[in-house]
């Protein structure tokens, strides 16, 4: 199976910030990776897949990177409304596998 | 608008059964895969199950298999998930999602409490 690495587990940053939160895999899944937002109390919503691609109606202030076995994914200008946990999933390969969790707080 | 609604959950004994329905609508149910997705209170998400579009591939997380069945009715654009012999280790939200390469739609999610 795959593993997931995600870093750091919490964040905290203050408004306007940026923030970047890493995922490594225990191989390369060749750009098979997407991130998820999870606000508190309600289910996951896509933010990147293919590792790059913003999903629709995502805001552009979300930008995901990364080949091989290492990935990120970065907020520019944090908002008030970025607060939650993100999650990276790997689909190159069953069984599919999710990153920790990242939660994310405002200073 | 996608929806998918989650149904069927509760709170069941040890060892006892229980089987989760999952209700898309807007979309076309029979062009997507679908999967359960399950969390724990305060802990992160496990992938537990996928099907493709005509049932032909099936695929199960070793944390379950044996005891959880995935199946679909088109017809009814409808997910199922059987879970027989839960444990306590089973106590989750379980969420349903439609994938077409990447989960991109995701059900409220139903609670399964699993306990004595």
């Amino acid at each position: 199976d795959i593993q997931m690495t995600q870093s750091p587990a919490s964040l905290s940053a203050s408004l306007g910030e940026t923030v970047t939160i890493e995922c490594r895999a225990s191989e390369d899944i060749y750009n098979g990776l997407a991130w998820y937002q999870q606000k508190p109390g309600k289910s996951p919503q896509l933010l990147i897949y293919n590792a790059n691609s913003l999903h629709t109606g995502v805001p552009s202030r979300f930008s995901g990177s990364g080949s091989g076995t290492q990935y990120s994914l970065k907020i520019n200008s944090l908002q008030s409304e970025d607060v939650a946990s993100y999650f990276c999933q790997q689909y190159y390969d069953y069984p599919w596998t999710f990153g920790g969790g990242t939660k994310l707080e405002l200073k | 608008e996608v929806q998918l609604v989650e149904s069927g959950g509760g709170l069941v004994q040890p060892g006892r059964s229980l089987k989760l329905s999952c209700l898309a609508s807007g979309f076309t149910f029979s062009n997507y895969g679908m999967n359960w997705i399950r969390q724990a209170p305060g802990k992160g998400l496990e992938w537990v199950a996928s099907i493709s579009s005509s049932s032909s591939y099936i695929y199960y997380a070793d944390t379950v298999k044996g005891r959880f069945t995935i199946s679909r009715d088109n017809a009814k654009n409808t997910l199922y998930l059987q879970m027989t012999s839960l444990r306590s280790e089973d106590t989750a939200l379980y969420y349903c999602a439609r994938h077409e390469g990447v989960m991109d739609a995701w059900g409220q999610g139903a609670s399964v409490t699993v306990s004595s």
